[in-house]
Formats: C-alpha cells, structure tokens, sequence
C-alpha cells in the first residue's frame, strides 16, 4: 500500500465551482501534511501546510482528519488559474521535524470558462 | 534573489557513465531533498540531508549517492547510470525544527533537471 493515495482526477469544473480533493495516508506517526501546486512539470510550490485544526487562506481550505489519516482540499470560486496537479505531502520522521517525505501522485484540476 | 538551482537542466548520457547533478541553495537551509518524478508515480524522494554530514535515505535510494560537505551544496551522483533513472529530477531546500515550527516549513523546488539515459 502507498503511503499517501490521492484520487488522481482529472477534475474539469467551470470557473466559480467549488471543487474538493481527498487525500490518504498509511501510517498513523505522520507528524506534518501540506499541499503542494505543480503546474505542467515545472517545479512544485507550496499552496498551504495542514494544520490539526483546519486552516483557510482565502479560498483554499485545509482540513486534517488524524483518526481517519485523511487530509481534504477546497477550493471554492475556482479560478481558470487554479488549472493544475495539486500535491498532498505528508511528512513521516522520528519527532516532528521536517525528515522523510511522501508525495502523492497528484490530482488534475482543470478549470473552463 | 533567494533560490534553488540545478545544474545540469538537460542531459542526455549513456549507461554506466557516471554523472553527477548538482544543486545549491542560498538561503541557509538546514534541510535538503532529491526527488525523481516519474509519470504516474508521482514525486518520490532519493535521498534527504537534514544537515551538514547528515544524510538519509528516502522512498527510492538505490543508485544514487549524495554527499552534504557544505550547507548550500547537496550534489546526486549516479555512479553508473541505468535507462531506468531517465527521469525529471528535483532538488529542493527548507528550514526544519521541531515542534509545531515543522508544520509551517515551506520546501523551496530547483527548476529541475531532466534527465535521459540510453
């Protein structure tokens, strides 16, 4: 089994949709999540980290379920500049620094006037 | 201008040639990562270095050897190169720490390097 599945789309909605992707991991130590944007193979950038609590920067929000190892996306209003691979990144190391890093496989969005 | 760069961007070579890819980071980073990105497979980490002499292995370390002599530097040698390591190649660079500061470490990406071996 992977350690991080994510459902790899791809996702085509209209621009002002909301749009939510999902996100799996195995292994239940995992101390720090994040998602990542990565636009036609150039080099991944972070969109946001995960916070146990949930968190929101504008239209993106972030939530983190620990007892189901599960980490969501949404995105809401969605822009024709959203169109891109969206990464779920899940640290797993001893303690909570930064160590061993697993990436899914990326879910495609594409956004269409 | 801080940044993460590569070098070489494309290489095309022949197998059992050794070659090593280069990368270095200006922001005074603890932290330093290769990845490979393979359609379908996604990104996957090589080989990792939380600081100066301290490497680990990643997901995928087989055929690689990196060394961290100096902070900025994290160089990935492939001492005899196989078709499959044709691959897209990412370095990266972040701060690292503990506690609740992990959560907010942001990995900086080098433009990557594209990689075929025949």
């Amino acid at each position: 089994r992977k350690e991080v599945e994510q459902d790899p789309g791809p996702f085509n909605v209209p621009e002002g949709a909301t749009v939510a992707f999902n996100c799996t991991y195995s292994n239940s130590a995992s101390q720090s999540f994040f998602w990542y944007r990565q636009d036609c193979r150039k080099e991944p950038k972070l969109l946001m980290s995960v916070y146990s609590s949930g968190n929101e920067d504008g239209r993106f929000t972030a939530q983190l379920n620990r007892a189901s190892q599960y980490i969501s996306l949404l995105i809401r209003d969605s822009k024709l500049s959203d169109s891109a691979t969206y990464l779920c990144v899940v640290n797993v190391d001893r303690g909570s620094t930064l160590g061993r890093l697993y990436f899914g496989r990326g879910t495609q969005l594409t956004v269409w006037p | 201008e801080a940044q993460v760069t590569q070098n070489p961007r494309y290489l095309i070579t022949v197998t059992g040639k050794k070659l090593t890819v280069t990368c270095s980071q200006n922001m005074n980073h603890e932290y330093m990562s290769w990845y490979r990105q393979d359609p379908g497979l996604g990104l996957r980490q090589i080989y990792y270095s939380m600081n100066v002499e301290v490497t680990d292995k990643g997901d995928v370390p087989e055929g690689y050897k990196v060394s961290r002599k100096e902070k900025r530097n994290f160089p990935l040698i492939l001492e005899s190169p196989s078709p499959n390591q044709t691959s897209l190649y990412f370095c990266a660079s972040s701060y690292t720490g503990t506690g609740s500061a992990a959560f907010s470490y942001e990995q900086y990406f080098g433009p990557g390097t594209r990689l075929t071996v025949t």
